[in-house]
């Protein structure tokens, strides 16, 4: 866990302002997943990324939120004019490899909280 | 993906073992069995992973029934820093194209108890 880092750790911010989620996974590693867990609930997948690439972003809601990876810096995920149910824990992984996806390495997740 | 069937939540005494069970009746031949678990506020954690046999690492074992239909996971002298929600997951280990996800479940909270 300790090699993905995700900033911030907390995030505060008002309806209709914009919200920046920062992921940098284990060194080496290629593939970044993100992950949305609302109060009480499990994990959900948003969207999988390799270095420029979106491959799988089926658990995205269709507005509002993006995410990248570019070639250098970490993955951001993006959510434009945040909504109170946007307030959730934001989770990221890394893997080496798509074979490995299964063991990925999660960060400890940013909590944002939308007021 | 197999749906998984676990307890809401156990309980177990520091110090003793603790086995979760996990029910997969429609898993397939090429889906593994997966466990995480989540301590509070913290991301998830991968523990272990097996196909057929039974597998042990540093953390736990796993031991999964014959017609591979059920399995345990065990923590074998628990800590009260094992306190945790943990998942079983099923799914394949090499994901095809637009299934990269893991599914995560409401899992068991497994309470460690001084």
């Amino acid at each position: 866990n300790a090699g993905v880092m995700q900033n911030p750790r907390h995030l505060v911010r008002r309806r209709g302002q914009e919200a920046r989620l920062r992921c940098s996974p284990v060194k080496g590693h290629s593939h970044v997943y993100w992950y949305r867990q609302l109060p009480e609930e499990g994990l959900k997948f948003m969207v999988y990324l390799q270095k420029e690439n979106i491959i799988d972003e089926s658990g995205m809601p269709k507005e509002r939120f993006s995410a990248e990876f570019p070639k250098e810096g970490p993955s951001i995920l993006r959510i434009q004019q945040v909504v109170r149910g946007d307030s959730a824990a934001y989770f990221c992984a890394s893997s080496p490899n798509r074979e490995t996806n299964t063991e990925a390495f999660f960060g400890q997740g940013t909590r944002l909280t939308v007021v | 993906d197999a749906k998984t069937t676990q307890p809401p939540s156990m309980d177990c005494a520091e110090g003793r073992a603790a086995n979760l069970p996990c029910n997969h009746s429609t898993i397939s031949g090429n889906e593994y069995v997966y466990w995480y678990r989540q301590i509070h506020s913290q991301g998830p954690q991968y523990i272990i992973h097996g196909l057929k046999n039974n597998e042990t690492n540093e953390m736990a074992s796993l031991i999964i029934t014959e017609d591979r239909k059920s399995s345990t996971l065990i923590l074998p002298h628990a800590t009260l820093r094992d306190t945790a929600v943990y998942y079983c997951i099923v799914r394949v280990r090499q994901s095809g194209a637009g299934s990269y996800q893991l599914t995560f479940g409401k899992g068991t909270k497994l309470s460690v108890i001084p």
